[in-house]
């Protein structure tokens, strides 16, 4: 049973570039959330995806914006890059019911020059 | 802002029990407390999850007090695989309900040898 998975592993980019990364998630799970992890503090919640459209969003700009493709798989992507963004990004899949446990994958390690 | 509180660190022996506590004093009833945890640069993981009752599983305990305001996260005989840095979190598990898994910084367990 395919767990979590996520690409690029690692990425450089320069300022104002855009970026994006991938998930696919854990077989069986409809739903996709991601999360934006600084160095040195816990994840931050960005956005969910269910049903191909954002059903929630965190406090973050509208440079970051997502997709859920009908297979479930989803994409995170972020325009004009600022060196702020730095950080590794995480994705989580779980199912729309109510015990809504969300599995993580290893995430994309971003770095903004 | 998380509902809980945690100590920044703890240290345990290899191979006794590792014992971590959580302060979540303003928990709705119908809010769950999970714990994840989150090895050096890795996506978090999924440990246990409960709402009112102890619950174990084959990677630890959870034990809730009564009045729900705490509980403590049990690993019955830590190995250095367990050193982490561990999170608690409160949620409803109710879909799309607004709420989303809020990590503070939780706290870094160190097996020690």
């Amino acid at each position: 049973d395919a767990g979590v998975t996520q690409s690029p592993t690692h990425l450089i980019k320069t300022r104002g570039q855009q970026v994006t990364l991938r998930c696919s998630p854990k077989s069986g799970h409809d739903t996709v959330s991601w999360y934006q992890q600084a160095l040195g503090q816990g994840p931050q919640f960005i956005f969910q995806y269910y049903e191909e459209e954002e059903r929630q969003r965190g406090n973050f700009p509208d440079r970051f914006s997502g997709h859920q493709f009908p297979n479930y798989s989803s994409e995170l992507n972020v325009n004009a890059l600022l060196l702020g963004d730095s950080a590794l990004y995480l994705c989580a899949s779980s199912l729309a019911q109510p015990q809504e446990t969300q599995y993580f994958g290893p995430g994309t390690r971003l770095l903004v020059l | 802002d998380a509902k809980t509180t945690q100590p920044p660190s703890m240290d345990c022996a290899e191979g006794r029990a590792a014992n971590l506590p959580c302060n979540h004093s303003t928990i709705s009833g119908n809010e769950y407390v999970y714990w994840y945890r989150q090895i050096h640069s890795q996506g978090p993981q999924y440990i246990i999850h409960g709402l009112k009752n102890n619950e174990t599983n084959e990677m630890a305990s959870l034990i809730i007090t009564e009045d729900r305001k705490s509980s403590t996260l049990i690993l019955p005989h830590a190995t250095l695989r367990d050193t982490a840095v561990y999170y608690c979190i409160v949620r409803v598990s109710v879909p799309f309900s607004g709420q989303n898994f809020v990590f503070g910084p939780g706290t870094r367990l160190s097996v020690l040898p």
